[in-house]
């Protein structure tokens, strides 16, 4: 009864290294996504997946990348780390469209990163 | 613009003390109300879904109600387990894909 498995759980970058925080689940969801978390604000969408091969952009895109090359996992890379992406992130998955259709969304259990 | 605020930021009770944390939202048409529990190190975890005002969902000591201005996540009797922040979240019906999220409430009870 995996879920949604996140790794690394926590990961220390120096300024402009590239790294990539994987995602995988095990529920056949259509829907994947990537959130951010910082202290005092809502969880922020960074991009999202509606099935293989389909990608977009959410609210706060810059800085990152996403692929999807199958239904199970949904890296996301950060391609030039900057202090401003120290954060917790999250990888979420739903069933269909996800939140388009209100549909549950499911999430992994985090990755803490720090860009020093 | 679509907002969602959650109050109070934080809250102490005591073990057996019931009380109420607030979500109030504001979007243009409301596809759906989500109430999340997350405790510390950990994703948020799925508790509700509200569609429409005047709808109301229980689990165990928590009860969610809509309005259609705002949420209350009730909390009856709570025990120390209860403990974690509680998210609250929209979906507007002319937003695909997005969610609008709120900060969160703090929740501790002492035994």
């Amino acid at each position: 009864n995996a879920g949604v498995t996140q790794t690394p759980k926590f990961q220390v970058l120096k300024t402009g290294q590239s790294m990539t925080l994987q995602c995988a689940q095990d529920m056949n969801h259509e829907y994947m996504s990537w959130y951010r978390q910082d202290p005092g604000m809502g969880l922020r969408l960074i991009h999202y997946s509606v099935g293989a091969g389909i990608t977009d952009q959410g609210e706060v895109p810059n800085g990152y990348n996403v692929s999807r090359s199958t239904t199970e996992d949904f890296p996301l890379r950060l391609l030039s780390a900057a202090p401003s992406q120290t954060s917790v992130y999250f990888c979420a998955s739903s069933y269909g469209s996800g939140p388009r259709s209100g549909n549950t969304i499911y999430f992994g259990e985090g990755s803490w990163l720090t860009v020093v | 613009e679509d907002q969602v605020t959650q109050s109070p930021e934080a809250l102490r009770l005591q073990e057996g003390e019931s009380s109420s944390l607030n979500c109030s939202y504001t979007v243009s048409g409301l596809r759906g109300l989500f109430w999340y529990r997350q405790d510390p190190g950990k994703g948020p975890e799925f508790l509700f879904t509200l569609y429409s005002a005047g709808e109301e969902k229980e689990k165990e000591r928590l009860k969610a109600t809509l309005t259609k201005k705002e949420s209350f996540l009730h909390i009856t009797a709570p025990k120390p387990e209860d403990s974690a922040t509680y998210l609250c979240a929209v979906q507007a019906m002319d937003s695909n894909y997005q969610l609008i999220w709120g900060a969160g409430t703090k929740l501790i009870i002492k035994p």
